[in-house]
């Protein structure tokens, strides 16, 4: 079964500098989905940011990016030029899409809490 | 657009009650699912579907059944409900087509909360 671990239960950034946020999965598949999806106190989940195994390009959204290392199955994401809105907790997500058709379940590490000073 | 929405958004039950958790979306996704979020322990699946008519088991299914008799919803009940059950309780559908390569993504409801006694 897939695994994802984020090492860091909580992170705290001063406003306008850069933080970077750690993921690990445990997969033997080579075709997956990563995610970043951030969830503020409104509870609502939005999607941060997405990476598709087979691509080598990091993907990047605006101010965040993400560190795609697939030998190392690490999945970090950077944000830069932190602003107080970016304040919530992050989930870093595994999606498994093989041959077999129905395996599309969404596997999410427990959250880092982001914490942004003034 | 109304995207993915839930019913109710709080509720109170006391042990051994039932009750249903309402879904819906209207974007035509096939693929529908339910998440329950416990402090420390982040989404876990419950139960999803891909289809009308076909549902499976996620991580925790035990105590939850669902049904999916049309694309749009796709209710989560609980039978007799136990203080273990107390949990917020997501929604999330999307467009996963079978054998599709692409990015699939999924859209939240905004949660249920729920407390059992």
């Amino acid at each position: 079964a897939q695994t994802v671990t984020q090492s860091q239960p909580e992170m705290s950034v001063q406003e306008a500098e850069t933080v970077t946020l750690s993921c690990t999965y445990d997969t033997s598949e080579s075709d997956y989905y990563l995610f970043w999806y951030k969830q503020p106190p409104s509870r609502q989940m939005i999607l941060v940011i997405r990476q598709e195994a087979y691509k080598q390009q990091n993907a990047t959204e605006n101010r965040f990016s993400v560190n795609f290392q697939k030998a190392a199955k690490s999945f970090s994401l950077k944000i830069s030029d932190s602003q107080l809105g970016d304040a919530a907790m992050y989930f870093c997500a595994y999606q498994t899409q093989n041959s077999g058709g129905s395996n599309y379940k969404l596997t999410f590490g427990k959250g880092t809490l982001l914490t942004v000073n003034p | 657009n109304a995207g993915v929405t839930q019913t109710p958004k709080f509720q109170v039950l006391k042990t051994g009650q039932s009750m249903t958790l309402q879904c819906a979306q209207d974007m035509n996704h096939e693929y529908m699912s339910w998440y329950r979020q416990d402090p420390g322990m982040g989404l876990r699946l419950i139960h999803y579907s891909v289809g009308a008519g076909i549902t499976d088991q996620g991580e925790v299914p035990n105590g939850y059944n669902v049904s999916r008799s049309t694309t749009e919803d796709f209710p989560l009940r609980l039978l007799s409900a136990a203080p273990s059950q107390t949990s917020v309780y997501f929604c999330a559908s999307g467009l996963f087509g079978l054998g599709v390569r692409g990015a699939n993504v999924l859209t939240f409801g905004a949660g249920s909360r729920l407390t059992v006694l």
